[in-house]
């Protein structure tokens, strides 16, 4: 079965520090794992995806498959990066759905 | 174009009583979700539609729980005799496919009184 653990609920920096938010998954071929984001008063969307190997917002991940794990990272943190931040995967076949991970919110003081 | 849409943005209910939860998702899109977020429990998956087959409803909590999508688009999420902790958000989501970027709608705000 497909599985995303996010082990932090919530992930306090100051502005300026560097941000790594953790994400592992459990699934028995190859995925594709997703970063969705969810601002304040605002819908939940895609931040980044590990195919596109860009960087969105200053933020960035890289797929580790001998770790299973999907970390988002960012140098330098900005107070608008407050947010809640989902790690999501799908599977390669058509049945399966977009598992989503619990969340971690993020909260970037001055 | 429009984004996924969602009605109603807010249902008030009394306990025991049946609700319906709409979902008009973008135009063409053939993958269409639905999660339930609530605190603490971040987003549980409830439900996947490829076309108008369901693939995997292994997410519905109860036998109280049901979707279904009709002409490849709208999809309504009924909850029979519901409960105070069926209180959450109800979001829907569209994709192109099952491995694309899923565009969300705003959510309907369940509260069961």
């Amino acid at each position: 079965a497909q599985r995303v653990t996010q082990p932090e609920k919530l992930l306090s920096v100051f502005k300026g520090a560097p941000v790594e938010l953790k994400c592992n998954y459990s699934y028995s071929g190859s995925p594709e794992l997703f970063w969705y984001v969810q601002y304040s008063r605002q819908r939940l969307q895609l931040l980044l995806r590990h195919i596109s190997r860009e960087s969105i917002k200053g933020f960035t991940a890289d797929l580790n498959k001998g770790e299973t794990s999907f970390h988002l990272k960012k140098p330098f943190a900005q107070e608008e990066d407050s947010a809640m931040y989902y790690c999501a995967l799908s599977g390669h076949q058509a049945g399966t759905a977009l598992i989503f991970g619990k969340g971690t919110t993020l909260s970037v003081s001055s | 174009g429009a984004g996924v849409s969602q009605s109603p943005s807010n249902k008030v209910t009394e306990k025991g009583k049946d609700v319906e939860l709409r979902c008009d998702p973008i135009s063409g899109h053939t993958a269409l979700y639905w999660y339930r977020q609530s605190l603490g429990q971040g987003l549980e998956f409830l439900i996947y539609f490829q076309g108008n087959s369901a693939p995997d409803k292994s997410g519905l909590p109860s036998d109280r729980f049901s979707a279904e999508r009709t002409g490849g688009s709208v999809s309504t999420l009924t909850i029979q005799r519901t409960q105070q902790e069926d209180s959450a958000v109800y979001l829907c989501a569209s994709s192109p496919n099952h491995r694309g970027e899923a565009f969300f709608g705003q959510g309907t705000r369940l509260t069961v009184v």
